[in-house]
């Protein structure tokens, strides 16, 4: 139980385009869905928090004109990269948890997408 | 701003010993500590939950200690295999509420050779 899933698994995109990731939890509930970049070697920053039916949290630094995080559903959120550079390119991961998956405190993760710029 | 370490980049062993990551944090104690495994070109795996009044937390051939006066935990991996090798990173929570931020230190690439 407990599987989150992301869509697409790698994406490569011209610069200046958007592109849609999304994140589906497969069967739970997903009352806060979290937002990740990873650089290489590095380990996960957190992007933004949200919560179904409202506007996301983002972190200090995160533009969120640019990173368009929509999450209508219990079951999905999306994350849209607007007008992506080179320096967008990264590893974005998404995690969600819920009560009903046996502890609020245990973040599930997707299994990430790979985002290259051109 | 709380900081998280986890002081090896890298840990080389011989299969069969015990596996044995730090993790350490400056600043308040979290309500509670997680550890997690991370293959290349995944997503984190959750492993194990330690909350701020456990000393002690054991998984099959885990095991996660949790000091809050050290502000540290060990996470241990004992008879370790080949297919323990990955990144495992360690992560704080920020606020102490349900569904809270986590932060993540920068992970400890473990390799188990045969």
């Amino acid at each position: 139980g407990a599987v989150v899933s992301q869509h697409p698994s790698w994406v490569i995109c011209k610069s200046g385009t958007s592109v849609k990731i999304e994140c589906r939890s497969l069967d739970f509930q997903a009352t806060t869905m979290f937002w990740y970049r990873q650089f290489p070697k590095q380990s996960l920053m957190l992007m933004a928090t949200s919560n179904e039916g409202s506007k996301a949290t983002y972190e200090q630094g995160v533009e969120k004109d640019k990173f368009l995080i929509n999450h209508a559903s219990l079951t999905l959120s999306t994350l849209t990269v607007t007008s992506a550079h080179p320096e967008d390119s990264s590893f974005y991961i998404c995690s969600a948890s819920s009560p009903g998956t046996g502890s609020t405190d245990t973040q599930y993760f997707g299994p990430g997408t790979r985002l290259t710029v051109l | 701003s709380q900081k998280i370490e986890q002081n090896s980049e890298a840990l080389n062993i011989q299969e069969g010993k015990t596996a044995t990551l730090t993790c350490n944090y400056t600043n308040y104690s979290p309500a509670y500590l997680q550890w997690y495994r991370q293959d290349p070109g995944r997503g984190p795996v959750f492993l194990l939950l330690i909350r701020e009044n456990e000393k002690e937390k054991r998984k099959e051939r885990l095991k996660v200690t949790f000091d809050t006066t050290l502000k540290q935990s060990l996470f241990h991996i004992t008879a370790s295999q080949p297919a323990d090798s990955a990144t495992y990173l360690c992560a704080l929570d920020m606020s102490g509420s349900s569904a809270s931020k986590i932060i993540f230190g920068s992970g400890t690439r473990l390799s188990i050779r045969p």
